[in-house]
């Protein structure tokens, strides 16, 4: 089956500092990649929409210059966390469509990556 | 847009019996996709069931499925024959069939399979 990679599963950062992200579909191409946040005890939240060769949607309320989403390639997206701080700690999931599905096709899920900024 | 409502935060069920968890959407799309997935302690998003709004057909995956009631905007997930392993949140979503396969979840239940 599709599969998600989504690294690190758990990074600790210094406040003020960037983080980076990564997604990749190891054996289909996604032209489509959906950035979510889970806080805790709480459900997802979708932040951005990456799409392959273009500039992401993000969601209202989602800070564009604070989470940078890149989706160079067709296997490849990642979230960049910029001058994180504590309130942007939390549990970020990614997910993926292979580009040859179906519209009722599910979503790939990566594990997600647990984010603590000190 | 699409709103997705869980309104039991919390279950339980005592292994080997059978639970059922609530969910209701609001949508105007007649063509739209609703979803369960599991999301054990790993954190690791499950598929668990899926419906497409067109079929009047329940569907169903071994000990899980649905009663899906279009007019009442009702989805619902019947697990039987719980097991210790299906303890985790469950989250319901749905997608439009144009939306670009944006998910929209549901607040989620958590549910506790008691041995």
């Amino acid at each position: 089956g599709a599969v998600v990679s989504q690294h690190p599963s758990r990074v600790i950062c210094k406040s003020g500092t960037s983080v980076k992200i990564e997604c990749r579909s190891l054996d289909f191409q996604a032209t489509t990649m959906f950035w979510y946040r889970q806080f805790p005890k709480q459900s997802l939240m979708l932040m951005a929409t990456s799409n392959e060769g273009s500039k992401a949607t993000y969601e209202q309320g989602v800070e564009k210059d604070k989470f940078l989403i890149n989706h160079a390639s067709l296997t490849l997206s990642t979230l960049t966390v910029t001058s994180a701080h504590p309130e942007d700690s939390s549990f970020y999931i990614c997910s993926a469509r292979s580009w040859g599905d179906g519209p009722n096709s599910p979503l790939h899920f990566g594990n997600g990556t647990r984010l603590t900024v000190t | 847009a699409q709103t997705v409502t869980q309104s039991q935060p919390e279950m339980s069920v005592q292994e080997a019996e059978t639970v059922t968890l609530s969910c209701t959407y609001d949508t105007s799309e007649n063509n739209y996709y609703l979803f369960w997935y599991k999301q054990p302690p790993s954190r690791q998003m499950i598929l668990v069931i899926r419906q497409e709004a067109y079929k009047q057909q329940n569907a169903t995956e071994n000990r899980f499925s649905v009663n899906f009631q279009k007019a009442a905007k009702s989805f619902s997930l019947k697990i039987s024959d719980s097991q210790l392993g299906d303890t985790a949140m469950y989250f319901c979503a749905s997608y439009k069939n144009n939306a670009g396969n944006m998910l929209t979840f549901g607040g989620g239940t958590r549910l506790m399979v008691k041995p």
